[in-house]
This record gives structure tokens, sequence and C-alpha cells, in this order.
């Protein structure tokens, strides 16, 4: 059984560009959930996904956007790239229960480099 | 709002000493209460989780935690440590009615001395 996959591993952009990452939850999920990891930091809530909808929203621009697909994958966007975009970003999925019981599982993330 | 102290950024102990993993959170609503463990370059693993019932867990790999509602407190626990314990620790709360968002704490870098 595969867990939760992310793609790509590594991306550098400049400035101002746009990125896109890819993230496939575990096998019986339906919930996906991405966070950013800054360097040294915890991580970040970003915004959860179920039913290819937006559920919960962290303190983050409306540069970063998201998709859920109907096989549950998920894509996050992040528009205009900053410098301090700079991090690791993760994807989680989880079981949907309407409350936070159901643990969640971490893919490997994808670290992204702005220059 | 929720949020999560975890004291000390590095905790560096001798191996088959005991580790202690300091986390305190601040909740207006029963939290549920989490660890994961971080090696590098890699995601998160959870360690353990506390929902309701027991306040002392079990979880993987020898740690446990014990919840104290009184001292707002879900420290982690080991009896013994193993270099292959040396990683990235966080604690981590969420709402029973946030549907599944974490807040995460700063972190404490694991060191195991030979």
């Amino acid at each position: 059984d595969a867990g939760v996959t992310q793609s790509p591993t590594h991306l550098i952009k400049t400035r101002g560009q746009q990125v896109t990452l890819r993230c496939s939850p575990k096998s019986g999920h339906d919930t996906v959930s991405w966070y950013q990891q800054a360097l040294g930091q915890g991580p970040q809530f970003i915004f959860q996904y179920y039913e290819e909808e937006e559920r919960q929203r962290g303190n983050f621009p409306d540069r970063f956007s998201g998709h859920q697909f109907p096989n549950y994958s998920s894509e996050l966007n992040v528009n205009a790239l900053l410098l301090g975009d700079s991090a690791l970003y993760l994807c989680a999925s989880s079981f949907y229960s309407g409350n936070s019981a159901y643990e969640q599982y971490f893919g490997p993330g994808t670290r992204l480099t702005v220059t | 709002a929720q949020s999560v102290t975890q004291l000390g950024s590095h905790v560096s102990v001798s191996e088959g000493a005991l580790v202690l993993l300091r986390c305190n959170y601040s909740s207006s609503v029963p939290p549920y209460l989490f660890w994961y463990v971080q090696y590098p370059n890699q995601g998160l693993q959870l360690l353990l989780k506390y929902t309701t019932g027991a306040t002392l867990v079990k979880g993987i790999n020898g740690f446990e935690a014990e919840f104290k509602k009184s001292e707002t407190s879900f420290h982690l626990t080991k009896p013994s440590a193993h270099m292959s314990d040396a990683a990235e620790y966080f604690c981590a709360v969420s709402d029973q009615n946030q549907g599944g968002k974490l807040i995460f704490g700063q972190g404490t870098e694991l060191s195991v001395k030979p």
C-alpha cells in the first residue's frame, strides 16, 4: 500500500513565477491537507480539501490556492512567488470524520527554493 | 486560538538515558494532541495521539506521553534513548471540531550521544 506521495521532490523557481505541487493521498483517504514548513520551524496549515472543496484555510494569502480531483489527489498552486515562499511543502491525507480524531499521514514533502 | 509551546529547541541525551521532551498547549476547548517525528529530509511520522479516555498514551518505538489537563501539558518520554531516536520532534494540537487542522509547535531536535 503506497503511502502519501508528492511530486516533485525538489523545485527551484524564480521570484514572480508560479508553481504547482502535487499530492496523492494514502489509499482509502478522502481528505488532503497542505502545510508549509520553513527551515527550522514547525509546519503551518495552509488549507484542507474534502469532496473537491476547500473546507478550512489557514492564514495564507490568496496567492496560495488548491484543487482536489475526483480521485482525491490534490494540487497546491502558488502564484507570484516570493523569496519567503521557500520551504518544505507537506501534504497530509486522512479520512474525513468531521473532527480531528483521525490521524493524518504525511508525505515526504516538496522542497521549494525561490531565487 | 490554539497554540503549542515546546520548551527547548534542542535536547541532548546519552544513549540509554531518559528522554523527556516538553510540550504545553493552549486551547479553549478539549484538545486532541499529537506527537510527530521527522527524520532528515523526510515527512512527519505520527508517534502517538491523545483524543479521549486514558491520559497516558503509548506510541511507537517505546515512546509515551501523558495528558495533564491541569498543567495543559503533553510531555513525551522514553525510558531509554537509542541512537536511532535522533530526529526532530513536533507536538501538535487540534480542535475536536476543526476537522483535522493541526497547530504545531516549533519543534525540538533530539541528539543522542553514544
